[in-house]
């Protein structure tokens, strides 16, 4: 049973480029949320699919965006890099239909670095 | 929006002793709270949750506590280990559809053998 798998490990960008980021969720889970991560922090919620829709964001602006695909895979979209956006980026896949808190399950992360 | 404040950022204790996190939440609504573990270039792995509908819960060495009253939980390591050295978080979350976690800033542990 494969956990969630997240592609690439690591990435270099430079400023004003974009990035796709990708997330494969544990088996049996329909729900995707996304995480950055800065150095020393701790993760940041930056919004979260379910049923191929974004079901709710956090406080990011709109350069971040995301998708779901009808396999409950993700991707993440920044457009217009900024030297801030370096950051390590999770992706966490939970079941998201039950009526209580479904426990969330982190993937490695992709370390975006942007110089 | 939810506020979760982590203490210690900083923790080092002796092999065979405790070590306690302590966090801090301001919405009253939420009602879940995890706690992650997370070493050196690795995963954020859940340890141990609890629900606010229990004050306290425990699995082997590691214990939570929780005082909804004044909203703050803690976690309890006992015969700390080296292996137990890492970046421990704590999260809370709320009910509602998207149940997204926020947070605290992290405790670096380190057992020193």
């Amino acid at each position: 049973d494969a956990g969630v798998t997240q592609s690439p490990t690591h990435l270099i960008k430079t400023r004003g480029q974009q990035v796709t980021l990708r997330c494969s969720p544990k088996s049996g889970h329909d729900t995707v949320s996304w995480y950055q991560q800065a150095l020393g922090q701790g993760p940041q919620f930056i919004f979260q699919y379910y049923e191929e829709e974004e079901r709710q964001r956090g406080n990011f602006p709109d350069r971040f965006s995301g998708h779901q695909f009808p396999n409950y895979s993700s991707e993440l979209n920044v457009n217009a890099l900024l030297l801030g956006d370096s950051a390590l980026y999770l992706c966490a896949s939970s079941w998201g239909q039950g009526v209580i808190q479904e426990t969330q399950y982190f993937g490695p992360g992709t370390r975006l670095l942007v110089l | 929006g939810e506020n979760v404040e982590q203490h210690p950022s900083t923790l080092s204790v002796q092999e065979g002793d405790s070590a306690v996190i302590k966090c801090t939440y301001s919405d009253s609504a939420s009602n879940y709270f995890p706690w992650y573990k997370q070493e050196l270039g690795k995963r954020p792995q859940l340890i141990i949750d609890i629900r606010s509908n229990v004050g306290e819960k425990k699995d082997q060495r590691i214990a939570v506590t929780l005082n909804k009253t004044a909203k703050h939980f803690s976690l309890h390591i006992t015969e700390t280990q080296p292996e137990d050295s890492a970046v421990y978080f704590c999260a809370a979350s709320r009910p509602g559809s998207a149940r997204q976690l926020t947070f605290g800033s992290g405790t670096q542990l380190t057992v020193l053998p």
